[in-house]
Parts: C-alpha cells; structure tokens; sequence
C-alpha cells in the first residue's frame, strides 16, 4: 500500500513563509491534496495537484510536485495564526491515502 | 446545502461492546469513505462504499463493517469493542470517490471512546 511520510511538528513566526513536505511512495497517483484540519474538525480541502504538473498557485497556497522524487510541497505564504492547523498530504490512486499530519504553530 | 452530518458526536462505551456510527453525505454524493483517525497512527482508511457497494476496504480486522443504504446514508459497525478502538471516527463524502479528482467533504467526525 500508499506510504506517506510528514514531518510531524513546524513553528513559524506570523508574516513569515511556512513550507510543509511530504513524501510518498505509489508513482500512480493521479491527485495530491492538501487537507487542513482545525481543533475539533474534520478536514477541510485545501488544495490539490493534477499528477502532470509541476506547481500550482492557489493565493497564498503554493504546491510544488516532484514526481520523480515523489515529494509534494506546501507553501504557505505570509502565516497568520489562523493557519495554525494540523496539514495532511494525500495522494490518491483509487482512494487517498493520508500522511500522519504536520501541526503548524503560527508564533504572533 | 447541507455539509456531511455525522452522529453522534460523542460515545462512551464499554469494551466488548459493539457501536454503530452513522453518516449522512451531501445530497447528490454516492461515495461515502470513513477513516479512523488516532494520535498514533494518523488517518487510516476503513472502507469505501459507492452506490450501496463497498468498492475498497482497508487493512483493519473483520470486527469493522460497514454499509450504505440506497439513499446513501452509510453506517459503520464496530463489534466487540477493544480500547485500541478509540478514535475519531471521520466519514468523507463525495460525488464519485476522493481518489478521483473530485473533492472529499468530511464530517465533523465521531469521537469513541472505549473504556
């Protein structure tokens, strides 16, 4: 099966550039996405990547794909602290897959 | 439009036990996947059901069962209860399957706590 490995835990100043990584293993995913999950929430989608392309801009969002290295990016520009959130990687052949979440803490 | 509805919110149950979990999906959406999601092992999918069939399944014990009704309401059942079961318990609904290019809505999820 999908492995996907996170990094568990990021800490950036508020107004800085926040970069969450995100590798995987199953070449035949077809869309990566990006889920945000709030204290007591479920998951909201954040974003998401077509396989064939190399980056994406989304507002403030910016992913970055490497297929050959199979890791995905997350680009955050211009953290607020309402961007403190758990971020989840999810790449999806027949079905997502997730990462185990990286918890951004936005520092006013 | 009403989002994905998840009841109940809160369980306490004993173990041995056996729960059932309902989701109720966006009007229109067929596919409904829940996953189990534990601060050690991150989200894990459970199954997936489309159409009342269940089309994937994860890698958990038989003692998980799940089941989608013809209005695609779907219902999860988690017979003889251990305490490694309490989770958050999230259902995802969507028009044709996350996978697909088409976006996942989730729940607010089920909190199971098994004592």
């Amino acid at each position: 099966g999908e492995d996907v490995e996170q990094s568990l835990f990021l800490s950036v100043r508020e107004g800085d550039s926040s970069v969450i990584n995100c590798t995987y293993t199953d070449s035949s995913s077809t869309y990566l996405y990006w889920y945000k999950q709030e204290p007591g929430a479920g998951l909201q989608l954040l974003t998401y990547i077509f396989s064939n392309m190399d980056m994406k801009q989304d507002q403030r969002l910016t992913v970055l794909l490497n297929k050959k290295d199979k890791h995905l990016s997350l680009r955050i520009a211009d953290t607020q602290t309402g961007d403190s959130a758990i971020y989840f990687c999810a790449p999806a052949g027949n079905m997502l897959t997730f990462g185990g979440g990286t918890r951004l803490m936005v520092k006013p | 439009k009403a989002g994905v509805t998840q009841t109940p919110r809160y369980l306490i149950k004993t173990r041995g036990q056996q729960v059932t979990l309902s989701c109720s999906p966006i009007s229109g959406h067929r596919s409904v996947s829940w996953y189990q999601q534990t601060p050690g092992q991150g989200l894990q999918f459970l199954f997936e059901y489309f159409s009342e069939t269940q089309r994937n399944k994860g890698n958990f014990p038989g003692r998980f069962s799940g089941r989608q009704f013809s209005n695609s309401r779907s219902e999860m059942n988690v017979s003889t209860l251990e305490l490694g079961d309490s989770a958050l318990y999230l259902c995802a609904s969507s028009l044709t399957g996350g996978g697909r290019g088409t976006e996942a809505f989730f729940g607010q999820g089920t909190r199971l706590t098994v004592v």
